[in-house]
Order: C-alpha cells, then structure tokens, then sequence
C-alpha cells in the first residue's frame, strides 16, 4: 500500500457543481497535512493546509478524519478556473519529509 | 520579489553526461528541497537542506549530490546522467521544516537519452 493515496481521476464536472475528492495516508503519527494545486506543466502551490477541526477559504473546505485516516477536499460552485490536478501532502515521522499523493485531476466543463 | 527561480528551464542530456540544476531563493527561508516528478507518481523527494549547512537525504537520492551554497543557493548535481533520470524536478523553499508551507520553483524538464 503507497504510504498517501488519491483517485486519480479526472473528475469531470460541470461549473457550478460540488465535487469532493479525498486522499488517503497510512502513517497514523502524521501530524501536518496539505492541499496543494497543480495547473499543467505548472509548479505546485498551497491551496490549504488541513486542521484537526477542518478548515474552510472560500469555496475551499478542507478535513481531517484521523480515525479513518483520510484527508478530504470539498469545491462548492466550481468554477473553470478551478481546473487543475489537486495533490496531498502528509508529513512523515521526519520533520523535513512530506509525502505526496500523485494526485487527482479536476476538469470544470462549461 | 522573484520567489525561487531554476535553471536551467530546459535540458537534454547523453546517458553519462553530468550537470548542475541550480536553485535560490529571495525569501530567507531556512529549509530547501529538491523533488523529482514523473507521470502517475507523487512528488519525490531527492534531498533536502533543513538549514544553511546540513544536508540530508530523501527518498530517492541515488544518483545524485546536492550542495547548500550558503542560504540562498541549492544546488542539484547529476553526476552521469541516466535514463531513469528523465523527470521534473522541482526546488522547494519552506520558513521551517514540515510544518510550514512549501514554496516551489517553476521546475527543470530534463531528458536523458
């Protein structure tokens, strides 16, 4: 089992809808948890670090369930704009090494 | 305010040719990174710097030195380029460690043939 893993997609989904996607990770010690974005042939970004109560910026809704050990991702009203590869990152035991998801490819269609 | 920049953006190389990705940053960030992308794979880490002067390995350093120029400057060296070797690799910043935001550079594409 990869020690983070994400549907790969992609997600097709009209504008305007909700999609979700989550990302599992193995490690149960993992403390630091992340959303990052990824537009083609771009370099990753921050969308949003993920808190133990969840945290929402905007149409961004983003969960931790350390029971489950799964992180989730929640768009509201999605826009074309928001057309990217998603990936998640979950520290390790190290405090300098995260490990990434290979990520979930989002498509918005008019 | 450029961030952290690479270069070169591009690069092919010979199997057993070496080179030196270069990376810095203007942001005085403690921490830097080198990862390496390849299709259907997350992001792997090749080395990382935790501070000026330290140098550590990721999970996949073989094949590969870095050198910590001073706070600024991290550099990637390939010292006989490989096939396997053909990826993105990307330089990462953070203020301190994984706790922190990463901050990416805009990537080199090399190829080895």
């Amino acid at each position: 089992r990869k020690e983070v893993e994400q549907d790969p997609g992609p997600f097709n989904v009209p504008e305007g809808a909700t999609v979700a996607f989550n990302c599992t990770y193995s490690n149960s010690a993992s403390q630091s948890f992340f959303w990052y974005r990824q537009d083609c042939r771009k370099e990753p970004k921050l969308l949003m670090s993920v808190y133990s109560s969840g945290n929402e910026d905007g149409r961004f809704t983003a969960q931790l369930n350390r029971a489950s050990q799964y992180i989730s991702l929640l768009i509201r009203d999605s826009k074309l704009s928001d057309s990217a590869t998603y990936l998640c990152a979950v520290n390790t035991k190290s405090n300098y090494q995260l490990i990434w998801g290979a990520g979930t490819k989002l498509i918005i269609k008019p | 305010n450029a961030g952290v920049t690479q270069t070169p953006k591009f690069q092919v190389l010979k199997t057993g040719q070496s080179m030196t990705l270069q990376c810095a940053q203007d942001m005085n960030h403690n921490s830097m990174y080198w990862y390496r992308q390849d299709p259907g794979m997350g992001l792997r880490l090749i080395y990382y710097s935790a501070s000026e002067g330290t140098t550590d390995k990721g999970e996949v350093p073989n094949g590969y030195n870095v050198s910590r120029l001073n706070k600024r400057e991290f550099s990637l060296r390939l010292e006989s380029a490989a096939p396997s070797q053909t990826s993105v690799y990307f330089c990462a910043i953070s203020q301190a460690g994984t706790t922190d935001t990463q901050y990416f550079g805009p990537g080199t594409r090399l190829t080895v043939l």
